[in-house]
């Protein structure tokens, strides 16, 4: 069974604040997906990564993905209170059926 | 158009009693995962059905736990005798998969259901 261990666990910031948190596993993946999830509300899809050195931006989230497709990051610049949430990230397992996810870094933004 | 829908939001049972969760998927969408959410614990995969293939169950925690997919649409996951470790947050999704989208298409979730077993 793949795991994805995702660091840190938990991030509080103040607002205006960059940060990164991290992805990482033993295992090559074909692509990752991040996801963010608010209280009460399902996962919501961000970016999905294929290319190893593959870096996606999205508005104030940068998105990349390891040369070797073992690792991710998500760096946020100038975080903003709306930015608080669970980051997930997840990745096909080896029969491509469903996604494994990490347990995932919870970010809360204070004004 | 309507997204993923869960029903109900929360349920709070006695230890023992037989539970029912729901699941619509988005129309159109072929595969359906459950998956459990537990503090601190991350989302764990619980079954997964995709057309009329047979669905994989490898994430059930036990025969008390069982889910059925009937029309190719609605979906309702049963627990049988619960216990009190299976409060949890049990979310659904759904997602378009093609041959050439593999393990690359998102997936879209509902906003779960909350199981207190008390």
């Amino acid at each position: 069974t793949q795991l994805l261990e995702q660091s840190p666990q938990f991030l509080s910031i103040q607002e205006g604040e960059n940060l990164t948190v991290y992805c990482n596993s033993s295992s090559v993946f074909s692509s990752l997906q991040w996801y963010r999830q608010e209280p009460g509300e399902g996962p919501v899809l961000l970016v999905t990564v294929v290319t190893g050195g593959e870096v996606k931006k999205l508005k104030r989230l940068t998105f990349q993905f390891g040369d070797a497709r073992k690792d991710s990051s998500l760096h946020i610049t100038a975080a903003q209170p709306g930015d608080t949430g669970l980051y997930l990230c997840a990745a096909p397992n080896s029969g491509y059926s469903t996604l494994t996810f990490g347990k995932g870094t919870m970010l809360l933004v204070s004004p | 158009g309507a997204g993923v829908s869960q029903s109900p939001s929360n349920k709070v049972t006695e230890k023992g009693k037989d539970v029912e969760l729901r699941c619509d998927p988005i129309s159109g969408h072929t595969a359906l995962y459950w998956y459990r959410q537990s503090l601190g614990q991350g989302l764990e995969f619980l079954i997964y059905f995709q057309g009329n293939s047979a669905p994989d169950k490898s994430g059930l925690p036990s025969d008390r736990f069982s889910a059925e997919r009937t029309g190719g649409s609605v979906s309702t996951l049963t627990i049988q005798r619960t216990q009190q470790e299976d409060s949890a947050v049990y979310l659904c999704a759904s997602s378009l998969v093609t041959r050439s989208s593999g393990g690359e298409s998102p997936l879209h979730f509902g906003n779960g259901t909350r199981l207190t077993v008390t």
